[in-house]
Order: structure tokens, then C-alpha cells, then sequence
């Protein structure tokens, strides 16, 4: 059974630093890995795809990488701000294809 | 498009009472998910439709869970009875058949007393 494990928990740091948050997975057979941010009392934004052919994906200040032979993917983000605060859920889809399976993701707070 | 729409928003219900959520997807989309999520077992998938038809719900966690998607613009997760701990917050997501396009609601909170 696949599962989706997300360290650490809760990252507190300062504006204006570059910070990696982590996801690991149990079964590399999978179809692609998504990254999802999510603020408090909302519903999920997907932020980057990356298919299981892919090794990077970018949006901005954000960059997704995927290393399936080891089962890590991580989200790194450039120049923290403020408005990154949120959780961040990183999922992915198994080559069965059936539906999405979340980490229970990483809790970020980024002060000024 | 208004996106996945669900209702109601927030729902507080006493132990025993019957609770319907209901989510319509995105409008094309053939493939629908029901998700619980909580601050212990985050996301979990509870039961995913295509084309209507229920494919997977090894995620529903007893019998007193149900889900009905009766056309491809509506589907509802029925809860009979209500128990405290079934209080989460209850997403729903759709997606094309090759599950491009996933795209969440903005989940129902519940909470049973």
C-alpha cells in the first residue's frame, strides 16, 4: 500500500529565505506527483504537476522535483514572503490511476 | 466555470441526525472523489466515481457512510446516524477521466455534538 509521508510538520521561517519542504513515498509506480497548497478553512490549490517522466517542474518561485528511483520529491521556495503561509500537501497518482493519495502535509508560517 | 461546487459550507448536526452533503463537479469532468480530512489522518479518499458509477469506496469507513452520484452533475455523501467523531471537513473533487484537471471544492466542515 502507498504511502505519503511529508517532514516536518510545521516549518516556521523568517521573509526572504529560501526553504525545501520534503515528501517521501513508499511505491515508486506511480503515475505523477502534484504538490497542492491549502490556507486555513479553505479548499486545495494545486501549485505544480510533474509527470513520472519529469524531473523538475517550475511556477514562479516555486520548483518541484521528483527522484522516483528514491521516492522524494521536494518543493523548494525561492525569497519566502509572508503570503506563503499555509499548508502545503504534496500527493501523488499511482500507475493504477485510481485517485489522488496526500501527505498529510507541511504546515509553513513565514513572519516579516 | 464556478469550479466544484459544495454545500452546505459548514454544517453542525446532533449525534443521530442524518447529514447529506452535496458537491455538483465541474461541468465535462467524468471522474468525482470524496475526501475526509482531519488533523490526524489528513486527506483521506473515501469513495471515487466515473461516469457516475461508483469504482472504489474501500475508503468509506462504515456502513452508516453512503454516496449516490444519480448524473454526472451531482453527487451527495450521506452520513445515518451521525457519530462525534465523524466530525472532518469533507472535500469533494472532480477530474477528466484520465484525472487531468483535478480540482477541489471548498469542502464542507462538520462538526456532530
Amino acid at each position: 500500500k502507498q504511502e505519503v509521508t511529508q517532514i516536518p510538520a510545521a516549518l516556521s521561517v523568517p521573509e526572504g529565505e529560501n526553504l525545501v519542504l520534503n515528501c517521501s513515498f513508499t511505491d515508486s509506480a506511480i503515475y505523477n506527483l502534484q504538490w497542492f497548497r491549502q490556507d486555513p478553512g479553505k479548499g486545495l490549490t494545486s501549485l505544480l504537476l510533474i509527470q513520472s517522466s519529469q524531473r523538475e517542474q517550475t511556477s514562479g518561485r516555486l520548483n518541484a522535483s521528483l527522484d522516483k528511483s528514491s521516492g522524494r520529491s521536494t518543493l523548494y521556495i525561492a525569497a519566502s514572503q509572508p503570503g506563503d503561509s499555509a499548508t502545503y500537501l504534496c500527493a501523488l497518482l499511482n500507475q493504477a490511476g485510481t485517485a489522488l493519495i496526500f501527505g498529510k502535509g507541511t504546515t509553513l508560517s513565514v513572519s516579516s | 466555470d464556478a469550479g466544484v461546487i459544495q454545500s452546505p459550507r459548514h454544517e453542525v448536526t446532533e449525534m443521530g441526525q442524518e447529514v447529506t452533503l452535496r458537491c455538483k463537479p465541474i461541468s465535462g469532468h467524468n471522474s468525482l472523489f470524496w475526501y475526509r480530512q482531519t488533523m490526524m489522518r489528513g486527506l483521506e479518499l473515501l469513495i471515487y466515481f466515473n461516469n457516475n458509477v461508483p469504482i472504489d469506496d474501500s475508503g468509506m469507513p462504515e456502513d452508516r457512510f453512503s454516496a449516490k452520484m444519480p448524473n454526472a452533475s451531482f453527487s451527495t455523501l450521506k452520513i445515518q446516524p451521525s457519530e462525534p467523531r465523524d466530525s472532518a471537513v469533507y472535500f469533494c473533487a472532480s477530474s477528466h477521466r484520465d484525472l487531468s484537471g483535478y480540482t477541489f471544492g471548498s469542502g464542507t466542515r462538520l462538526t456532530v455534538v
